[in-house]
């Protein structure tokens, strides 16, 4: 239980275009889904916390009109990193909270590498 | 922002012997998780802690929350080359809703 999954699994695209990332729980319903980037050899940092049905809270310091959130479902978070530039490079991980399995347990996607070129 | 320090940065071990890292805050946590990650993947939740003191195992592995909620350990007994990976802590602090704070990493090599 408690699978969360991302497609795509990597992405290149050239700079200036736009590129969608989707986050999906498959067994369970998923009311908080959280958006991480993590750049080569760091920790993961966040940036920003998705509710189904509302706006997205971005982290301090994370442009909300480059990075588009969407949490249209109770399973489905997207994220769209818009006019992307090479510095937007990275590896874009989601993760999924459920008080079913376990109160306050995040569970991680298997990761989005993107590379703009 | 709040940032959790783990210790050692990197470690090199040998298969069979057990192993420590731990975690180390400035401030108080409510929960420790502890997570492993692999090159190109997503960290996997080993362990979750929910009270000061409380002691959990997976396996080979114990995790501890510290009595003054500042700190928690984990421990693997008995390694193996699959236990090769990335080590994160990671907290609830009071007042942040949902957020994770992430540690900084142990990196985890072992030797046959």
């Amino acid at each position: 239980g408690a699978v969360v999954s991302q497609h795509p699994s990597w992405v290149i695209c050239k700079s200036g275009t736009s590129v969608k990332i989707e986050c999906r729980s498959l067994d369970f319903q998923a009311t908080t889904m959280f958006w991480y980037r993590q750049f080569p050899k760091q920790s993961l940092m966040l940036m920003a916390t998705s509710n189904e049905g509302s706006k997205a809270t971005y982290e301090q310091g994370v442009e909300k009109d480059k990075f588009l959130i969407n949490h249209a479902s109770l399973t489905l978070s997207t994220l769209t990193v818009t006019s992307a530039h090479p510095e937007d490079s990275s590896f874009y991980i989601c993760s999924a909270e459920t008080g079913t399995v376990g109160p306050y347990e995040q569970y991680f996607g298997p990761g989005t590498r993107l590379t703009v070129t | 922002g709040q940032q959790l320090n783990q210790s050692p940065q990197s470690m090199f071990i040998q298969e069979g012997e057990d192993v420590s890292m731990n975690c180390t805050s400035s401030s108080i946590f409510n929960t420790w998780l502890w997570y492993k990650q692999d090159p190109g993947e997503g960290p996997v939740l080993l362990i979750a802690l929910y009270k000061a003191g409380e002691l959990t195992s997976n396996g080979r592995l114990t995790a501890q929350f510290g009595i003054t909620r500042k700190d928690s350990f984990l421990n693997i007994s008995a390694s193996i080359p699959s236990d090769v990976g990335i080590y994160f802590c990671a907290g609830h602090s009071p007042g942040t809703a949902s957020k994770l704070t992430f540690g900084t990493g142990t990196r985890l090599q072992v030797t046959l």
